[in-house]
């Protein structure tokens, strides 16, 4: 079964840091770019970052870009969101997602909530 | 920037209704949008891909059109289970952007 796991998530105050962890299962991870999706807590979903297959190359939405890294481990399955300069404006559910024609697979989520 | 304008934000149905929700893009985005449906507290899920493409196991009464710049996701006959709020995705360049959403409300 294909499958992401997120973790990571929690309670951080503002200009804290925090790292989310994906845990992928039941494909070729190395095979795919990935992507991280936040939804604000009753809102609509917003894109934040991607990595393509080799972790060389990335893409950060403007509100992220230069606080957030990307990143991935190939020989362990596993993608990582390292958050840094946190603001009250992150707290969200974060979805790690799979890059399949667009987004096909999406973890469960992890709730970031930024706050004093 | 490629902005994605869904609409209606939300609708009012009934079961056996016919719902068409629609996305439009601010430039060409040729056939690269998703459709998704996400229910309460749980992950979204791809309905549609390339703009008209079923993903497996999504019901056939879901379908999708258009290319370039307008969209649309179709409910053949709305059924208990479709009452959800539905999003579109534009992935033909970054930064992604999705629709606002629309919400599928019982009447």
């Amino acid at each position: 079964e294909v499958q992401l796991v997120e973790s990571g998530g929690g309670l951080v105050q503002p200009g804290g840091s925090l790292r989310l962890s994906c845990a992928a299962s039941g494909f070729t991870f190395s095979n795919h770019g990935m992507h991280w999706v936040r939804q604000d807590p009753g809102k609509g979903l917003v894109w934040v970052s991607h990595i393509e297959t080799n972790g060389h190359n990335t893409d950060y939405a403007d509100s992220v870009k230069g606080r957030f890294t990307i990143s991935r481990d190939n020989a362990k399955n596993t993608l990582y969101l390292q958050m840094n300069s946190l603001r009250a404006e992150d707290t969200a559910v974060y979805y790690c997602v799979r890059v399949y024609y667009g987004i096909d697979i999406w973890g469960q989520g992890t709730m970031v909530t930024v706050s004093s | 920037d490629i902005q994605m304008t869904q609409s209606p934000s939300s609708l009012s149905a009934s079961v056996g209704d016919r719902v068409t929700i629609t996305c439009r893009a601010s430039q060409g985005i040729r056939n690269d949008l998703g459709w998704y449906q996400q229910k309460p507290g749980k992950a979204p899920k791809r309905l549609i891909y390339v703009a008209s493409s079923l993903q497996s196991g999504v019901p056939s009464r879901f379908s999708g059109s258009g290319s370039g710049t307008e969209f649309t996701l179709t409910i053949s006959s709305l059924q208990p289970e479709d009452f959800a709020t539905y999003y579109c995705l534009q992935h033909n360049s970054y930064p992604l952007m999705f629709g606002q959403g629309t919400k599928v409300e019982i009447k």
